[in-house]
């Protein structure tokens, strides 16, 4: 089946930096992204789509600006968790389907990022 | 997307078939019902889902209720790595999305 992956599959940094999560669809084109963010213990929380070529959609509660998202092809996305603080401390999540518009396909997800802010 | 219901936890004992069940009683016409499970430190992976019809595939089956209100999940014989989160989620024809909710956590006892 078809592959996503992320990189890297943890991270830590230090409070105030900015870190930057990558998201790659290996045997597939996706026009379309998605970021979640999963706390423990607790579901996934669907935080954007990323559209190639154009700008990302956030999710309600979202803050754009802290967390950036570039989707410049159609096998990359990126996540940039921009001045990081402990409390964006998660398992970031990121998926993608080589058919987005049809929903009888399945998604495809990336092993997840584990992100510590300290 | 529509909201779904699922126990938040259910026991099985290991080679032992498994009927996890989920509520979704605001289905509309168009959406599909998916099943995802999340193994600890893991994304999600793809399980099964159908539309009206029992599906059947290599991991699992789907049985869906007549009126499409319930569907259950069906591992025929449990193993120790089928412990994990199962999530049922209603996928809308027009929208790209996954919702997650809580889902089931399934622990399998040897």
């Amino acid at each position: 089946g078809a592959v996503v992956s992320q990189h890297p599959s943890r991270v830590i940094c230090k409070s105030g930096t900015s870190v930057k999560i990558e998201c790659r669809s290996l045997d597939f084109q996706a026009t379309t992204m998605f970021w979640y963010r999963q706390f423990p213990k607790q579901s996934l929380m669907l935080m954007a789509t990323s559209n190639e070529g154009s700008k990302a959609t956030y999710e309600q509660g979202v803050e754009k600006d802290k967390f950036l998202i570039n989707h410049a092809s159609l096998t990359l996305s990126t996540l940039t968790v921009t001045s990081a603080h402990p409390e964006d401390s998660s398992f970031y999540i990121c998926s993608a389907r080589d058919r987005p518009l049809a929903p009888n396909t399945e998604a495809f997800f990336g092993q997840g990022t584990r992100l510590t802010v300290v | 997307d529509a909201k779904t219901t699922q126990p938040n936890s259910m026991e099985s004992n290991e080679e032992e078939p498994v009927h996890l069940p989920c509520n979704h009683s605001t289905i509309s016409g168009t959406d599909y019902i998916h099943w995802y499970r999340q193994l600890p430190s893991q994304g999600p992976e793809y399980v099964i889902h159908g539309l009206t019809s029992n599906v059947n595939n290599r991991m699992a089956s789907l049985a869906i209720a007549e009126d499409r209100k319930s569907s259950t999940l069906i591992l025929h014989r449990a193993t120790l790595r089928d412990a994990a989160v199962y999530y049922c989620i209603l996928r809308d024809y027009n929208f790209n999305k996954f919702y997650f909710g809580s889902g089931t956590k399934l622990n399998v006892k040897p």
